[in-house]
């Protein structure tokens, strides 16, 4: 079953830790988004990638950057977390060009709820 | 990318339809309408998606009017399983195909 797995479910870090939040998916595709999710707010862009290497802001980049080395993995980092950064995380997927009669939409990961203290 | 207005919040009575509206009166001809649900502390699940056809699967049906300017999901036989928050979005396919979530529907199915 193809996924996207995110390498924390919970995670607790202390006021200016600098926080990796890891996410691989075995789909190939060239999309790969995070989200942070809170009470209210829906769902926020944080940072997408479209290719290895390329890194492009979303709605809400202050405070984070991203890292993609690899087409499965991309990673976010929080270089010196605060506790306005508490919230769930969200990690997904795309293709970015028509291949098949398929669904181009997102494949989530299952989230990684991050306190920082 | 479209933006798209739905209620905040119903209730379906178990083993009846759940109706979930969706408006989207600024899409355009090449955006797709894509719905997703988010069951308490998971990650967003694919339910269905179209263009300007009605569609259905195992999950779910997808109405799209006409006009394409607003879109209704049904799931015909509601559970309580099915008690989640429910996203529609539209979406381009022909570029990085970024999807930008408003705070969906929250549907509560009732015994």
């Amino acid at each position: 079953d193809v996924k996207v797995t995110q390498s924390s479910r919970y995670l607790v870090k202390r006021t200016g830790e600098k926080v990796f939040l890891e996410c691989v998916q075995d789909m190939d595709h060239e999309n790969m988004f995070w989200y942070r999710q809170d009470p209210g707010l829906g769902l926020r862009l944080i940072y997408f990638s479209y290719d290895v290497k390329m890194k492009e802001k979303g709605d809400i980049p202050e405070g984070y950057s991203v890292s993609r080395e690899k087409k499965e993995r991309f990673s976010l980092i929080l270089e010196s977390a605060s506790t306005n950064q508490t919230s769930m995380y969200l990690c997904a997927s795309s293709f970015i060009r028509i291949k098949h009669r398929a669904n181009y939409g997102y494949t989530f990961g299952s989230g990684t709820r991050l306190t920082v203290v | 990318d479209a933006k798209t207005t739905q209620p905040p919040s119903m209730d379906c009575a178990e083993g009846r339809a759940a109706n979930l509206p969706c408006n989207h009166s600024t899409i355009s001809g090449n955006e797709y309408v894509y719905w997703y649900r988010q069951i308490h502390s998971q990650g967003p699940q694919y339910i269905i998606h179209g263009l300007k056809n009605n569609e259905t699967n195992e999950m779910a049906s997808l109405i799209i009017t006409e006009d394409r300017k607003s879109s209704t999901l049904i799931l015909p036989h509601a559970t309580l399983r099915d008690t989640a928050v429910y996203y529609c979005i539209v979406l381009r396919r022909d570029t990085g195909n970024q999807f930008y979530f408003g705070t969906g529907t929250s549907l509560t199915v009732i015994p």
